[in-house]
């Protein structure tokens, strides 16, 4: 298995904090990716990073905020969390970003109250 | 119109029995093609990669299709640990995105 975590994998947390999310990696991959899970959706792209510093919005970017300062973390930031964002978040890295594997983290689990 | 659709079933087959699934994408510039597979809590992990020459993976087969822009996964004699959802992976060329369809659940029954 690819060398993914993501911290925490529960979160319950109140309208209005912030909230961060760690994806880590091991594999040395370029491309990293966030996405959320929600029934119904399937899993849509948040933001994505093609290398350090170097980063993406997806389809569903608005109010979260990412960052990647090295190659192995990308964190996702809920600035001011809602209950529209109570979902399952998945970490992802692919060593190509178009034509390779996407590896998946275990997901963390976040609840807005 | 969502960029890659599929049918969200659920498919009930017995076991034994052949599933088809098929999936569209919007996008001509699409470039490389996917079918993961997703267990109930689990995080999804690739099925089988699919080729322009179609391709098989032991009872696993998937074909592409890029003039109607479809393809489709066939799952011979079924068994129950087939049972998940299939999900439809899509990149385009130029950028660095794997979109995926909401998945197609899968049932297989005693």
């Amino acid at each position: 298995d690819a060398g993914i975590t993501q911290s925490p994998r529960h979160k319950v947390t109140e309208t209005g904090t912030p909230v961060t999310l760690r994806c880590h990696q091991t594999e040395n991959h370029r491309y990293m990716y966030w996405y959320r899970q929600d029934p119904g959706h399937g899993l849509r792209l948040i933001h994505y990073s093609y290398g350090v510093k170097d980063t993406d919005k997806g389809e569903v970017s608005d109010g979260y905020s990412v960052s990647r300062s090295k190659t192995e973390d990308f964190l996702l930031t809920l600035e001011s969390a809602t209950s529209s964002q109570t979902s399952v978040y998945f970490c992802a890295i692919s060593p190509t970003g178009d034509t390779g594997e996407l590896f998946f983290g275990e997901g963390s689990r976040l609840t807005v109250l | 119109r969502k960029e890659v659709e599929q049918d969200p079933g659920p498919f009930n087959v017995p076991e034994g029995a052949t599933v088809a699934f098929n999936c569209t994408y919007s996008n001509s510039a699409s470039q490389s093609f996917f079918w993961y597979r997703q267990d109930c809590r689990k995080e999804p992990k690739l099925l089988m990669s699919v080729y322009s020459s179609g391709n098989e993976d032991g009872r696993f087969t998937a074909q592409l299709n890029r003039a109607s822009q479809y393809i489709s996964l066939l799952i011979r004699d079924s068994k129950l640990s087939d049972s998940a959802t299939y999900l439809c992976v899509v990149t385009v060329a130029g950028t660095y995105k794997y979109i995926f369809g909401t998945g197609t659940r899968l049932k297989v029954l005693a």
